[in-house]
């Protein structure tokens, strides 16, 4: 069984500085990942998924995340943040293959709150 | 495309009362998935649909909880009788094969709350 675990649940930055949201997942098969944003009163948005090669994926809004196979992680960075990236980050796991293929499994939840 | 319509946006019921929410999917998508979060739970996955017939729905919560998808465009998820722990925000989504990865496509969501 997969799972996802995100290590923040709150993460409080200044406007401006570095973020980094972390999200570890544990699977017997291989995955694809993703992160999606949930701004209030929203649904969920797509941010940046990895699904093969580079393991350094580029998203929208200037996010980038590394696949660390290793580690079995896939944190979420962006050099600088704005207001306007305050909202709730999930990172999510599907299994590439198998009768569950495309059933994602979400993380908890990080809430980014970037102050001013 | 008008994307994932969920409707209400906002439900507010009694205990005892049924309830049902409503899903239009994007157009041309074969997948249907309905997602219930909770603060304690967070999003957790109901059931999903291929091709409008049920392929697991072991995310269900119990026998109060149904959901159907009588043709491509519209989904139904109904509880019959509701009761107050059932309050969330209930999720649809839709997405299209391509290849082996599903791109998910979200509702805005439906907040219901029982009395």
């Amino acid at each position: 069984a997969q799972s996802v675990t995100q290590l923040d649940s709150q993460v409080p930055v200044f406007e401006e500085a570095p973020v980094e949201l972390r999200c570890n997942y544990s699977s017997s098969v291989s995955v694809y990942l993703f992160w999606y944003v949930q701004y209030p009163n929203q649904g969920l948005q797509l941010l940046l998924k990895y699904l093969s090669g580079s393991t350094l994926v580029k998203g929208i809004n200037g996010f980038e995340a590394e696949f660390n196979k290793s580690q079995t992680s896939f944190h979420l960075r962006k050099p600088s943040v704005h207001i306007s990236d305050t909202a709730e980050y999930f990172c999510a796991v599907s299994e590439t293959y198998g009768g569950s293929q495309g059933n994602l499994i979400f993380g908890k939840g990080t809430k980014l709150s970037v102050k001013p | 495309d008008a994307g994932v319509i969920q409707s209400p946006r906002h439900e507010v019921t009694e205990m005892g009362q049924e309830v049902t929410l409503r899903c239009k999917p994007i157009s041309g998508h074969d997948y249907l998935f309905w997602y219930r979060q909770t603060m304690m739970r967070g999003l957790e996955l109901l059931i999903y649909f291929n091709n409008n017939v049920p392929i697991d729905d072991s995310g269900m919560p119990e026998d109060r909880f149904s959901a159907k998808m009588p043709n491509a465009s519209f989904s139904t998820l109904k509880i019959q009788p509701s009761e107050p722990r059932d309050s969330a925000v209930y999720f649809c989504a839709s997405s299209f094969r391509t290849g082996t990865y599903n791109e998910q496509f979200f509702g805005p969501g439906t907040r219901l709350t029982v009395l």
